[in-house]
């Protein structure tokens, strides 16, 4: 199957400091790319939606200009956390979708990165 | 909105023994549905999926029946192995052109030898 990596996989940070994110998919192009974030004993949530060349699209209660989402080619999404905060501490997960117009079409995970904020 | 529910875990089972988690979801039209495992400090792999009533999907002798009539999709598997100790997400999705998946919040599943 495709292959989706996330860089890095765990990063500790001081509070206040900025952290990115890569999320690239190595053998197929993405056009579309999503974030979710994992909390402990509890399902992902939706972080935001990225379409390659377009503002990344966020779901309810998520902060734009505190998840900064860039999608900048069919292979690399970008997901910077500003002025980062204990409470940001979580898992971040991304994956990726194959071009193409079936409802069902594969998405593909990264294996994920931890962030703590001390 | 979309929502599923499935159990919760922890679920703990010994080698060769069967496995029901149960899954059930409610969605606005037609969702195809989906099982994800995530093993050990790995991302989330797809482990089978069906998109219509009655499908039925499998993989790795794990197996889950689309049931409209029930909104239920549980994953079963006849034996399981320590190999399959991971957490399982049952997800579906509706796609109306936004394509997102909508999870439930996962069961740990440890087999013991």
């Amino acid at each position: 199957g495709a292959v989706v990596s996330q860089h890095p996989s765990r990063v500790i940070c001081k509070s206040g400091t900025s952290v990115k994110i890569e999320c690239r998919s190595l053998d197929f192009q993405a056009t579309t790319m999503f974030w979710y974030r994992q909390f402990p004993k509890k399902s992902l949530m939706l972080m935001a939606t990225s379409n390659e060349g377009s503002k990344a699209t966020y779901e309810q209660g998520v902060e734009k200009d505190k998840f900064l989402i860039n999608h900048a080619s069919l292979t690399l999404s970008t997901l910077t956390v500003t002025s980062a905060h204990p409470e940001d501490s979580s898992f971040y997960i991304c994956s990726a979708r194959t071009s193409g117009i079936a409802v069902d079409n594969e998405q593909f995970f990264g294996p994920g990165t931890r962030l703590t904020v001390l | 909105g979309n929502s599923v529910t499935q159990m919760e875990g922890p679920v703990t089972l010994s080698e060769e023994a069967f496995l029901t988690i149960n899954c059930t979801y409610t969605a606005t039209g037609y969702p195809s549905l989906f099982w994800y495992v995530q093993y050990p400090g790995e991302g989330l792999q797809l482990l089978l999926k069906a998109t219509k009533a009655d499908d039925k999907g499998s993989n790795k002798g794990f197996e889950a029946t689309y049931r409209k009539e029930t909104t239920s999709f549980h994953l079963e598997k006849g034996s399981v192995q320590v190999s399959d100790s991971a957490v399982y997400f049952c997800a579906l999705i509706t796609g109306a052109g936004s394509y997102q998946l909508t999870f439930g919040k996962g069961t740990k599943l440890s087999v013991i030898p």
